[in-house]
């Protein structure tokens, strides 16, 4: 079993719908960095956060350290959004990544 | 613009080849990474560089050479690859090792033949 789990793994949407996707670990975190991955494979950090919430456009990412749980949240999602979200834990002054949650939005 | 470059993008090569990846990072960062990242797998570390010191070898096979002339510039020396080895690999950097936000570059789709 993974120590970063992601769920679900796939995700399809119709543009303008509100996507929730969620990340649970089981070891002790200092941190916890959501990424994207578009076709192609480069990798971009949308947030890194270690508590609270943090809002970016129509992203917005939470994260509640007692129940071991993130979300990534996608207002408004438009097929530009389309692509693997990863999220990944700091455990010990490494990131631990989960499998990732693909995304495809459809207009 | 991620500030973090791979070249080659696209690598094909036998068995027997010797190839090298390189990663630049123009942001001024201390820290250097190199993942590999598998079909359906999570990202997987495979080094870390800190003030272009090795201080993490992620039980890597030694047909992975890597190495970090300076704090810009990192390689990933490949020789006598398996077909297993095929993969997205994939650079990043950090201000510091630890925790700290991470950059990637775009990845080098290694497909060894």
């Amino acid at each position: 079993k993974n120590e970063v789990e992601q769920s679900p793994q796939n995700l399809t949407a119709q543009e303008g719908e509100f996507i929730t996707i969620n990340c649970s670990y089981s070891v002790g975190i200092s941190a916890l960095h959501w990424l994207q991955q578009h076709p192609g494979g480069g990798i971009v950090s949308l947030f890194m956060l270690s508590s609270g919430k943090k809002k970016h456009g129509r992203l917005i990412a939470t994260i509640n350290i007692q129940e071991k749980h993130s979300s990534l949240h996608i207002t408004a999602s438009h097929p530009r959004d389309s692509a693997v979200y990863i999220c990944a834990a700091y455990n010990t002054d490494k990131l631990i990544f989960g499998t990732g949650t693909r995304l495809q939005v459809f207009p | 613009e991620t500030g973090v470059t791979q070249t080659p993008r696209h690598l094909v090569m036998g068995m027997t080849n010797k190839k090298s990846l390189k990663c630049e990072q123009h942001l001024g960062h201390n820290a250097m990474y190199w993942y590999k990242q598998s079909a359906k797998k999570p990202l997987e570390l495979m080094f870390v560089y800190s003030l272009e010191e090795r201080v993490e070898n992620n039980s890597v096979p030694s047909r992975f050479s890597p190495e970090c002339p300076n704090s810009s510039h990192l390689f990933l020396h490949l020789h006598t690859l398996q077909p297993e080895d095929s993969a997205l690999y994939l650079c990043a950097s950090s201000q510091e090792m630890g925790e700290a936000e991470q950059y990637f570059g775009p990845g080098t789709r290694l497909t060894v033949t």
